[in-house]
């Protein structure tokens, strides 16, 4: 089965930019598979952040961005800020219907 | 705005069945498809299962195929999650989200979760 894979820990200095990166444990990531990203702190509700590889959700500030960085999809955050120390998912579309979240990245600022 | 609300969790004795709800309002339910997602105690998010629009197309995680049913209600607005022989493994945040379109469209916005704890 194929797995979806994410960093397990990212660290950023306020301002400073960092890139996580979605991939599949066989094969690559592209626009056929909607990677989109999800932002959750602890005790909330998932918050969607990217959809659809670069598309931003509602109220979604520009500092969060969304591509496919060779095979894998990537979220970038530019300018880091404190607020943004969270747990980050991405998910894949797997074909015949079948979605699969990668096991998620903590991203701390400091 | 949208708005979905979980409801019907709570704590099960293993081996029996539970029926979850989600009501939606703030948009159109009849036209989009909607998924479930949980999460156990501590751990990631795991896809559970989506819905067409009309219902007529269903697709499950391997994890739950056969005990987990999926359905809705468009005349009530409201998705449903039929949970049988519940296992302690399925103690989790239960969350339904609304995809941005069909069921082969990401998920886009999510309720607050209703938690389910399996325990004798």
């Amino acid at each position: 089965q194929t797995v979806v894979t994410q960093e397990p820990s990212f660290s950023v200095s306020p301002g400073g930019t960092v890139t996580l990166t979605c991939g599949l444990s066989s094969g690559s990531v592209s626009t056929s598979s909607y990677p989109s990203w999800y932002q959750q702190t602890p005790g909330q509700a998932p918050r969607t952040l990217i959809y659809n590889t670069n598309t931003r959700s509602s109220g979604v500030p520009d500092r969060f961005s969304g591509s496919i960085l060779g095979n894998k999809a990537a979220l970038t955050i530019t300018g880091a800020r404190a607020v943004d120390e969270s747990d980050y998912y991405c998910v894949l579309y797997m074909d015949s219907g079948i979605w699969v979240f990668g096991g998620g990245t903590k991203l701390t600022v400091l | 705005q949208v708005q979905l609300v979980e409801s019907g969790g709570g704590v099960v004795q293993p081996g029996r069945s539970l029926r979850l709800s989600c009501a939606a309002s703030g948009f159109t339910f009849s036209s989009y498809g909607m998924h479930w997602v949980r999460q156990a105690p501590g751990k990631g998010l795991e896809w559970v299962a989506v819905i067409s629009y009309d219902g007529s197309d269903k697709y499950y995680a391997d994890s739950v195929r056969g005990r987990f049913t999926i359905s809705r209600g468009n005349s009530k607005n409201t998705l449903y999650l039929q949970i049988n022989s519940l296992r302690p493994e399925d103690t989790a945040v239960y969350y339904c989200a609304k995809a941005a379109r069909t069921v082969t469209t990401p998920l886009q916005y999510w309720g607050q979760g209703t938690l389910v704890t399996v325990s004798s």
